[in-house]
């Protein structure tokens, strides 16, 4: 069973601060990794995508990979209220297989 | 360019009925994945489409089915519904072949009575 495992949470932090949120997955044949944010009631939203080992920023987000630990991570810089939401990790499976694996989410409360 | 769209967005129908669910992608997208979302389970793979092929299956009953049109539009259906197959249904498309970078729809909230 191909899994991928995030910490529930809830992650508090308080506004300005970073937000870290880490992902660990099994399949080691996994070349794709992407981090999605969902707000409550509301369908994911793509956020971040990262294929190679190391950093990649984007704005206030940085996407880390370490695919020897199979570990992924996110953090969010001069964190905000409204990043308040679940951030979820998702895995594309290596392969012809096509299919995303979800992680539970991680639910991330920034407090002003 | 407009988003995936899902209809309906809320549904109520009784056990044992069947339903049908209705997703447009992207325009030039041709991959289509179906996930269950429940407070319990997460976002669950139901199955992903491509070119009017489907190309994996998640670990669900037959009673859950889909297909691809040539338009790259999907449906889904569940036939002779259970309460436990109330959820929030989403569908997300992708521009790549290989699936990756899903932008998600609304979703269509089951309630199954």
């Amino acid at each position: 069973q191909k899994e991928v495992e995030q910490n529930s949470g809830p992650l508090s932090v308080p506004e300005g601060a970073i937000a870290s949120l880490n992902c660990t997955y099994s399949d080691r044949g996994s070349q794709s990794f992407f981090w999605y944010r969902q707000y409550s009631g509301k369908s994911p939203e793509l956020i971040m995508s990262i294929y190679s080992n190391g950093d990649k920023e984007d704005g206030r987000f940085t996407a880390q990979l370490n695919k020897a630990s199979q570990y992924v991570s996110l953090l969010i810089r001069d964190s905000q209220p409204s990043d308040s939401a679940t951030y979820l990790c998702a895995v594309l499976s290596g392969g012809s297989n096509y299919k995303l694996t979800f992680g539970k989410g991680t639910l991330l409360t920034v407090n002003p | 360019k407009a988003g995936v769209t899902q209809t309906p967005r809320y549904l109520i129908k009784t056990r044992g009925q069947q339903v049908t669910l209705s997703c447009s992608p992207i325009s030039g997208h041709r991959s289509v994945s179906w996930y269950q979302q429940t407070p319990g389970q997460g976002l669950q793979f139901l199955f992903e489409y491509f070119s009017e092929t489907q190309r994996n299956k998640g670990n669900f009953p037959g009673r859950f089915s889909g297909r691809q049109f040539s338009n790259s539009r999907s449906e889904m259906n569940v036939s002779t519904l259970e309460l436990g197959d109330s959820a929030l249904y989403l569908c997300a498309s992708s521009w790549s072949g290989t699936g990756g970078e899903q932008y998600f729809g609304p979703g269509t909230r089951l309630t199954v009575t």
